[in-house]
């Protein structure tokens, strides 16, 4: 079955710092991968998806991610850090759709003044 | 519009008691889908549903019940809770695919 790994559960940088966030993924098909974000008491919102079409994925509020098949990580990144991405940020992965949809453990953005 | 909607917002249950989370969207979607989110762990499929009438186990669907009789509507009941059920809920819908999943705020139960 499909996994993600996230490494580091807490990530702190400064303002108008490069934010980057890593996920590393098993599957035994092409997977699909997504990045979600959730900011306190609040659901999910779907950040980016990767589904095949390129390996360079923009997504919403600055952010993007890079497919790398070689190293099975699609790591999130943003060159410039606002105190407004402070949030928990998820990647995920799936081979067949959201019925069988792996979230990883989370990591925890903090941005410093 | 709404979205998904949860309610209730917060819940305390004590041990074999029995409840029902409730969520509802208003997008049309036929994917509906309920997970649980604890610390550490991310988020886990607990049920999902493809359309009125047609449920389905996901990761973790022990002590949990679904059933899906409007496109609208795709409660969550615990027969008899246990404090192992302690956990954030999350219902979400798409349209299907690898569509968008739309997440509702989620329902934080605590189970004493």
């Amino acid at each position: 079955a499909q996994s993600v790994t996230q490494l580091g559960s807490h990530v702190s940088v400064s303002e108008g710092a490069l934010v980057l966030l890593r996920c590393n993924y098993s599957s035994s098909v092409p997977p699909y991968l997504f990045w979600y974000v959730q900011y306190p008491n609040q659901g999910l919102q779907l950040l980016l998806k990767y589904t095949s079409a390129a390996t360079l994925v923009k997504g919403i509020n600055g952010f993007e991610a890079e497919f790398k098949k070689s190293e099975t990580s699609f790591h999130l990144t943003k060159p410039s850090a606002h105190m407004s991405d402070a949030a928990e940020y998820f990647c995920a992965v799936s081979d067949r759709g959201y019925n069988d949809m792996r979230f990883g453990a989370g990591t925890r953005l903090t941005v410093k003044p | 519009n709404a979205g998904v909607t949860q309610t209730p917002k917060f819940q305390v249950l004590k041990t074999g008691q029995s409840m029902t989370l409730q969520c509802a969207q208003d997008m049309n979607h036929e994917y509906m889908s309920w997970y649980r989110q604890d610390p550490g762990m991310g988020l886990r499929l607990i049920h999902y549903s493809v359309g009125a009438g047609i449920t389905d186990q996901g990761e973790v669907p022990n002590g949990y019940n679904v059933s899906r009789s409007t496109t609208e509507d795709f409660p969550l009941r615990l027969l008899s809770a246990a404090p192992s059920q302690t956990s954030v809920y999350f219902c979400a819908s798409s349209s299907g695919g690898y569509n968008e999943q739309f997440f509702g705020p989620g329902t934080r139960l605590t189970v004493l």
